[in-house]
């Protein structure tokens, strides 16, 4: 299994200019949930997702969208990229077998993103 | 509001050492409490996992304990090793979402 992999590891764009981010898990997982991690600010939650064709806002979704059109990935889109928007990304995804909670969280290694 | 608190911030110790590194949690309703590990560049690994009906969870030199009156988890490391280096984020788990601490940066000396 290769877990949950992102892609790309790093990435530098210019401010207004568009990207995906993207994720994808072989575990089967019906949660997946994208993060960003800023120095001093923690872990905040962007956006997540409880099955395929169901996704939710987080704590910090103004500037991003996502799709789940498929149980296996979760891209994360920059409609037009800021300088705020610079951070370290990450994707985790999780078994919810019904109203269960209790099955830890799985992340991906990250994407560093730069905008200039 | 779900709040996390982590203390200290960092925290360098000699190999050899056990120590415990404390979160702290505001929300009483909690589905469960989670410790992770993360290194230099690299994403969160999942090291323990509490459920609000439980007290502790062990998984080899690593003991979480969990006390939901208190607002209080405890990730005690025995024997610490370099390898151990590492940040260590807790987070709980409540109705809504996962909240984070800020973790606490952990040096373990040769």
């Amino acid at each position: 299994n290769a877990g949950v992999t992102q892609t790309p590891k790093f990435q530098v764009l210019k401010t207004g200019q568009s990207m995906t981010l993207q994720c994808a898990q072989d575990m089967n997982h019906e949660y997946m949930s994208w993060y960003r991690q800023d120095p001093g600010m923690g872990l905040r939650l962007i956006h997540y997702s409880v099955g395929a064709g169901i996704t939710d806002q987080g704590e910090v979704p103004n500037g991003y969208n996502v799709s789940r059109s498929t149980t296996e990935d979760f891209p994360l889109r920059l409609l037009s990229a800021a300088p705020s928007q610079t951070s370290v990304y990450f994707c985790a995804s999780s078994y919810r077998g019904g109203a269960s909670y209790n099955s830890p969280l799985h992340f991906g290694n990250g994407t560093r993103l730069t905008v200039t | 509001k779900q709040e996390v608190t982590q203390i200290p911030a960092a925290l360098s110790v000699p190999e050899g050492e056990n120590l415990v590194l404390n979160c702290s949690f505001t929300d009483s309703a909690i589905y469960n409490l989670q410790w992770f590990r993360q290194d230099p560049g690299k994403g969160l690994t999942s090291l323990l996992l509490i459920q609000s009906s439980q007290r502790e969870q062990t998984s080899g030199r690593l003991n979480a304990s969990l006390d939901k009156s208190s607002g209080r988890s405890t990730l005690y490391i025995a024997a610490s090793q370099p390898g151990d280096s590492a940040t260590y984020l807790c987070a709980e788990q409540g109705a809504q979402k996962l909240v984070f601490g800020q973790g606490t940066r952990l040096t373990i000396n040769p």
